[in-house]
């Protein structure tokens, strides 16, 4: 199984609400990403766990909160979101924290903040 | 700090014509290439890598890319291309330990029939 699975794939939330996006794999790996793509352009990776400790923070403003309960798991709660920040959400997995390794992602969550 | 550079933004090609998508990265050491496809509406696959060894690296759907280090180039060919290969390319490069991706700024790739 090398898939890695995100919920859900559209989500649509107003400026005042909470809401969290969900990431699975079960390939055995031990870094996961959370990277924000705008149309046309590449992925900005924002959040990086590695042995389900948050090794990078791409200086994420905090109404972006990661959390990873375990190591097939990772979230990020969204709270106070602004228009700007629609996009598409994609996470990512890697066997390790290594710049030989490659990294599987998922389909992507599309949010729009209205 | 490292850079990539896609040199086209876009390339038009016609069914079962050759495609080159090129990439240019800046490091000093020794790094780990990689190009990646992503399809409408879809998260990003994994086309091909380089970590060492032959130059030379053949990936997934036909494409193959060159590493030359003295250009620090890692182009994306592809001899005869289809419909379906109609996407957005993405040559990456990370450095040694850490596993921090750097993009370029992608290739969209049009195919007509």
């Amino acid at each position: 199984d090398t898939e890695v699975t995100q919920t859900p794939k559209h989500l649509v939330m107003g400026m005042t609400n909470k809401k969290s996006l969900k990431c699975e794999q079960h390939m055995g790996h031990r870094a996961m990403y959370w990277y924000k793509q705008k149309a046309k352009k590449p992925p900005e990776l924002m959040f990086v766990y590695s042995y389900e400790k948050l090794s990078i923070n791409e200086s994420v403003p905090s109404r972006f909160s990661p959390e990873c309960p375990n190591s097939s798991l990772l979230n990020l709660h969204l709270h106070a979101l602004q228009p700007e920040d629609s996009a598409l959400y994609l996470c990512a997995s890697s066997q390790d924290y290594s710049g030989s390794y490659e990294q599987y992602f998922g389909p992507g969550t599309r949010l729009t903040v209205t | 700090a490292q850079s990539v550079t896609q040199l086209d933004s876009q390339v038009p090609v016609f069914e079962e014509a050759p495609v080159e998508l090129r990439c240019n990265y800046s490091s000093s050491v020794s790094v780990y290439l990689f190009w990646y496809v992503q399809y409408p509406n879809q998260g990003l696959q994994l086309l091909l890598k380089y970590l060492s060894g032959s130059t030379l690296v053949k990936g997934i759907n036909g494409f193959e890319a060159e590493f030359n280090k003295s250009q620090t180039s890692f182009h994306l060919r592809k001899p005869s291309v289809h419909i379906s290969d109609t996407a957005e390319y993405f040559c990456a490069v990370s450095e040694g330990v850490a596993g921090k991706l750097i993009f370029g700024q992608g290739t969209e790739l049009s195919v007509k029939p």
